[in-house]
C-alpha cells in the first residue's frame, strides 16, 4: 500500500545546478505535505512543508510544488550544494494536531563535485 | 535549539527478550509518536499519543508493543517480547499542536534507536 510513492530511489545532480526531486500520491484526503531530509544515522530533519491550499511555497534554496489535480509535488533545490547530499523523504498527513505522517521511500540525491 | 532525543543509539537483544526504548521529545510539546524504518524500506508509523493515552495506532503495532509515558519528560515504546523482524531503526517524534496552526506544526524526529534482534 504505497500512499506517497517516490519513484527515483537515487538521483545525480551538479554542484550549482537544479536538483528536482518529485512524489506522487494516491490519497485525496491528505491536506499537508512534507520534505524531510536524512543524512545516515540521523533522524529525518523536516525541511520544507505545503498545504493542499497552496501550489507553491519557497524557502530559500527550497522550493515545494504542489499539482493537486495531478497528485504530484516535486521539491526543487537550486543552486545545489554538496551538503545537500542525503536522503529526501516526501510525505503527506491530514490537517489535524496528531495525523500520522505517511512516507515515501526516499530518493537519494548525490551532489557531484 | 530543542531537540528530540533518544536513547540508547543502538540496542542488541536476543529474540524473546523485552526491550525499552526511550525518547525525551521537546519540553513543551503535547503529541509524541513512534516510527521505524526496517533497513532498506520506508519509515512507517506505529503510534501516536496525546494526553496519556493512544490516539491511532498502526498495524504493525500489536499486542507485544506499549508505550508510556511515565514521567514529565520520558516517552518509552517497549516491544514485550522481540522477534527478528523488529530489528528495525525506531524514530521517537513530537509536535507541539498548536491551535489553528497545524500548517506549522510539524513533527519533529529524534535520532533514532537501532534495534537488532537475534
Amino acid at each position: 500500500d504505497q500512499q506517497v510513492k517516490q519513484n527515483s530511489p537515487s538521483l545525480s545532480v551538479q554542484e550549482g545546478r537544479i536538483s528536482i526531486l518529485n512524489c506522487d500520491y494516491t490519497n485525496s484526503m491528505f491536506d499537508y505535505f512534507l520534505w524531510y531530509k536524512k543524512y545516515p544515522a540521523e533522524g529525518p530533519t523536516f525541511l520544507i512543508s505545503i498545504s493542499s491550499i497552496k501550489d507553491k511555497n519557497e524557502d530559500g534554496r527550497f522550493t515545494v510544488f504542489l499539482n493537486k489535480s495531478a497528485k504530484h509535488l516535486s521539491l526543487h533545490i537550486v543552486p545545489s550544494q554538496p551538503g545537500d547530499s542525503a536522503v529526501y523523504f516526501c510525505a503527506a498527513s491530514g490537517m489535524n494536531r496528531d495525523d500520522k505522517i505517511i512516507f515515501g521511500k526516499g530518493t537519494r540525491l548525490h551532489i557531484l563535485p | 535549539e530543542p531537540e528530540v532525543t533518544q536513547t540508547p543509539s543502538h540496542q542488541v537483544t536476543q529474540m524473546g527478550q523485552e526491550v525499552i526504548l526511550r525518547c525525551v521529545p521537546i519540553s513543551n510539546h503535547l503529541y509524541f509518536y513512534w516510527y521505524r524504518q526496517i533497513l532498506g524500506q520506508k519509515v512507517e508509523f506505529l503510534v501516536s499519543f496525546y494526553n496519556n493515552e493512544i490516539s491511532e495506532k498502526s498495524e504493525i503495532f500489536d499486542d507485544q508493543f506499549s508505550v508510556e509515558r511515565p514521567d514529565g519528560s520520558n516517552f518509552t515504546l517497549k516491544i514485550r517480547s522481540t522477534k527478528l523482524e523488529d530489528s528495525a531503526m525506531y524514530f521517537c517524534a513530537s509536535n507541539l499542536g498548536l491551535a489553528g496552526a497545524i500548517s506549522t506544526d510539524t513533527q519533529y524526529f529524534g535520532p533514532g534507536t537501532r534495534l537488532t534482534v537475534l
